[in-house]
Formats: structure tokens, C-alpha cells, sequence
């Protein structure tokens, strides 16, 4: 079945305690993404990977890290959370051609 | 960046009613999508539409790239198709935005 994975759903941390969401695609996509949804804001991207080893800035990149060693696989990095990090998490990949995204569950993170 | 408004922000509709969701971008867009969001919170690609127009069973989407505006149709609703109805678009590469989204209630 072709998939996003996400792991873990729901993620509660403090503050400075670093941690990593990891998201996979069974797909074969070149494209991978993060998003970030916030009430009454959308989505917003935070980061974007064009290929392995290709990452850039999306719009709200500021206290994340990403890396795509892997063309599956695309894990976001919060090195040291703040309670502003409080968020739904949405990991979303692409085919080159149609540009169709699709994402994975989510994952809600709490900063306390 | 691109800005990308959508309206109306809310909307409940009788089952049954037909609805026009819109979504108006800043500038031009190459790769034009909307999604449905239901209410567990996945997100779900309904078109990829950068121009002209689609259908999908009881929902069509026409997209006018020249004046940078693109509907969402909703026929017949039914209480399934409650959630949030985002569309989002990017002008090159993929630094996608997104819009604020519609939130549609369908009543019974």
C-alpha cells in the first residue's frame, strides 16, 4: 500500500529536550516536505528536499533541522523545543510529474 | 512569497445543498492543488488542478491560472464532506503555501 509514515503520532517533551520525528515514503518520491498547522494559519511549510541530499528553507524554517540521507526517508530535527514548537506535524511527499502531494497522519508535539 | 486567500473562512450547509468554495492566489501558481482535511485531521488530496477544470464524482474544481483563481464545487453535500478545505500552490520548485482554509459543517 502506498504510504507516508509518520512516527510518533502524539509527542509530549519539555522544553531543550531534543528530539526527531521521522517520516517515510514507500513510493519512490523525489519530493518530501514538513509542515507545521497552527489554528487559523493552515499549513505552513517548514522544510522542503527536492532529492537526497537537496534540502531547503520552506517558510517557517526557524529552530529545525532536517536531513534526507535516504530518498525514503526524511526526519525533522527539533534540537531544542520551546512550547512556541506546539504543533500539528504534517510530513508529505511528491512524484516529480503531477506534483500531487500526499501526507502522512500527522504528529501532534507538545512542548510543556 | 505567494498569498493565497480562501473564502468564505466558514461555512454550514443542509445536506444535500451544492456549495462554491474559493481560493485566490497573489501571483501565478504552477501547481495548484486543493485538499480536504476531515475531521480526524488527515489530509487528503482531492485535485491537482493548474488549470482548466476536473471532476471527481460529486466534486469539480476549475481553476482560471490568467486571473489567478481557482473553485472548489460541492454537489449534493453530505456529512461526510465536513472538515476543513485547504487549497495551496507553489511558483516554482516546491515551496508550496497554503491557504487558511474553509471549515464546512454539513448538517443533517
Amino acid at each position: 500500500e502506498a504510504q507516508v509514515t509518520q512516527n510518533p503520532r502524539y509527542l509530549i517533551t519539555v522544553t531543550g529536550k531534543k528530539l526527531t520525528v521521522t517520516c517515510s515514503q514507500n513510493m519512490n518520491h523525489e519530493y518530501m516536505s514538513w509542515y507545521r498547522q497552527d489554528p487559523g494559519l493552515g499549513l505552513r511549510q517548514i522544510y522542503y528536499s527536492m532529492n537526497v541530499e537537496v534540502t531547503d528553507k520552506g517558510d517557517v524554517p526557524e529552530g529545525y533541522k532536517v536531513s534526507r540521507k535516504e530518498k525514503r526517508n526524511f526526519p525533522l530535527i527539533l534540537e531544542s523545543p520551546s512550547p512556541n514548537q506546539t504543533s500539528l506535524y504534517f510530513c508529505a511527499s511528491t512524484t516529480r510529474i503531477t506534483d500531487t502531494q500526499y501526507f502522512g497522519p500527522g504528529t501532534r508535539l507538545t512542548v510543556l | 512569497g505567494i498569498q493565497v486567500e480562501q473564502s468564505p473562512p466558514d461555512l454550514i450547509l443542509q445536506e444535500g445543498a451544492n456549495s462554491t468554495l474559493r481560493c485566490n492566489f497573489s501571483d501565478s501558481v504552477n501547481n495548484l492543488q486543493w485538499f480536504h482535511q476531515n475531521p480526524w485531521g488527515q489530509l487528503i488530496n482531492l485535485f491537482y488542478i493548474p488549470s482548466g477544470t476536473k471532476q471527481n464524482g460529486r466534486l469539480s474544481a476549475t481553476t482560471v491560472a490568467t486571473e489567478r483563481y481557482s473553485l472548489l464545487y460541492i454537489s449534493s453535500s453530505q456529512t461526510t464532506d465536513s472538515g476543513v478545505y485547504f487549497c495551496a500552490g507553489s511558483g516554482g520548485y516546491q515551496k508550496v503555501t497554503f491557504g487558511t482554509g474553509t471549515k464546512l459543517q454539513v448538517i443533517p
